[in-house]
């Protein structure tokens, strides 16, 4: 089973600043990674899939970049609806499918 | 409009038994794998299973195998997660997701969940 770890655990940042989140795979994952953003109550969404791409709808805020084992989801200019907790999603050998354990994301 | 709505969660006691069910429209289902994902109370994401689009191939985590049961019916739009042998652990919100098409195993639609709680 591939082990996903993100950091750091909480994120403070102030609106209008970047916010920078990492997951590390414990094997290579080339580049089948995916982030998913998770607001309170609410099922989560898909915000990028192979490691850098935008799924639709999702600005162009959000950029993910990264390959192999090490992966930054960075979103610019916080904006207050961005606070949620952020998931990493490995897909590259399965089953099973893993993800990384959250990376709440506060915006002060 | 892509929509996906879990129906079935509920309280059961340990041992116990639980069909959930995801109805889904605005979308060819019979094209897609689909998947369930669970997230204990205050805890991260966990996927359970999925299945193809034909229903010819079926994966579980470790830790449901021989308990849950995933299928789909293609005619009424629909996947289900047969729950037996429940446990505590099994608490958890459980999400009907559905795969992108093509060659990424990631999920673009999801259900708003359903609330299993395993408790005597």
């Amino acid at each position: 089973e591939i082990v996903m770890t993100q950091s750091p655990a909480t994120l403070s940042v102030s609106p209008g600043e970047r916010a920078t989140l990492s997951c590390r795979a414990s094997q290579s994952l080339g580049s089948n990674l995916a982030w998913y953003q998770q607001r309170p109550g609410q099922a989560p969404r898909l915000l990028i899939f192979r490691a850098s791409t935008r799924a639709t709808g999702i600005p162009a805020r959000f950029s993910g970049s990264g390959s192999g084992t090490e992966f930054t989801l960075t979103i610019s200019s916080l904006q207050s609806e961005d606070s949620a907790v952020y998931y990493c999603q490995q897909y590259y050998n399965w089953p099973p499918i893993t993800f990384g354990q959250g990376t709440r994301l506060d915006i002060k | 409009e892509v929509q996906l709505v879990e129906s079935g969660g509920g309280l059961v006691q340990p041992g116990g038994s639980l069909r959930l069910s995801c109805a889904t429209s605005g979308f060819t289902f019979r094209s897609y794998w689909m998947n369930w994902v669970r997230q204990a109370p205050g805890k991260g994401l966990e996927w359970v299973a999925n299945i193809k689009q034909d229903g010819s191939e079926k994966w579980y985590v470790d830790s449901v195998k021989g308990r849950f049961t995933i299928f789909r019916d293609n005619v009424k739009n629909s996947v289900s997660l047969q729950m037996n042998s429940l446990r505590p652990e099994d608490t958890a919100v459980y999400y009907c997701a559905r795969d992108q098409l093509g060659d990424d195993d990631t999920f673009d639609h999801w259900g708003q969940g359903t609330l299993v709680t395993v408790s005597s």
